[in-house]
């Protein structure tokens, strides 16, 4: 089974801060990684699909990288809005496993 | 609006069945995949189940198989979680959520969630 490993766990970030999650998997997934936002309290959120597809609706100021088994979500200036937990997730085959998750926090 | 609602959840007994729903409005859902995924409680996002458009295709995550089922009734635009020998670390929070369109890929990523249902299995 193709795991999948985020880093860092936690992330401590000032609004304003250019911030770089990344996500790596034990094999080759090609280009099909998601992204997703998550709130306390509420369901996921879709923010990538395929690597780095914006969903319709996110604010441009996230943007996702990578192919194979390294990729990254960056957000060019933390909002308020941003401080959440975010996970990315491999959908190359039926298995849709997901991160462990990286929490972004204040600063 | 395009809306996904689970019920069903509760309080089980281990070794108990409860059988989880979730109604869809907004959009052809005889035209998408549909999955469950769950969340223990402080813990991570865990993919469980998907189902295609015409339940020619299952699939479970494999620590799953054998307990759990997923089916769908395309007629109500609802879907069906059908847990079975529950285990304390079944108690999570599941969700269902659509399969963003498959029509020139065979997986995709999950575009709309529903609020989630709460399982909670204890003694």
């Amino acid at each position: 089974d193709i795991q999948m490993t985020q880093s860092p766990s936690t992330l401590s970030a000032s609004v304003g801060d250019r911030v770089t999650i990344t996500c790596r998997a034990s094999q080759s997934i090609s280009s099909w990684l998601a992204w997703y936002q998550q709130k306390p309290g509420k369901a996921p959120k879709l923010l990538i699909y395929r690597a780095s597809s914006l969903e319709s609706g996110v604010p441009s100021r996230f943007s996702g990288s990578g192919s194979g088994t390294e990729f990254t979500l960056t957000i060019s200036s933390l909002q308020p809005d941003d401080f959440a937990t975010y996970y990315c997730q491999k959908y190359d085959t039926y298995s849709k496993t997901f991160g462990q998750g990286t929490k972004v926090e204040i600063k | 609006d395009v809306q996904l609602v689970e019920s069903g959840g509760g309080l089980v007994k281990p070794g108990g069945s409860l059988r989880l729903s979730c109604t869809v409005s907004g959009f052809i859902f005889s035209d998408y995949t549909m999955n469950w995924v769950r969340q223990a409680p402080g813990k991570g996002l865990e993919w469980v189940a998907s189902i295609s458009s015409r339940s020619n295709y299952i699939y479970y995550e494999d620590s799953l198989k054998g307990r759990f089922t997923v089916s769908r009734d395309n007629a109500k635009h609802s879907l069906f979680l059908q847990m079975n020998s529950l285990k304390a670390e079944d108690t999570a929070v599941y969700y269902c959520a659509r399969e963003r369109d498959t029509t020139l890929v065979i997986y995709n990523a999950l575009d709309i969630w529903g609020q989630g249902t709460m399982v909670t299995v204890s003694s």
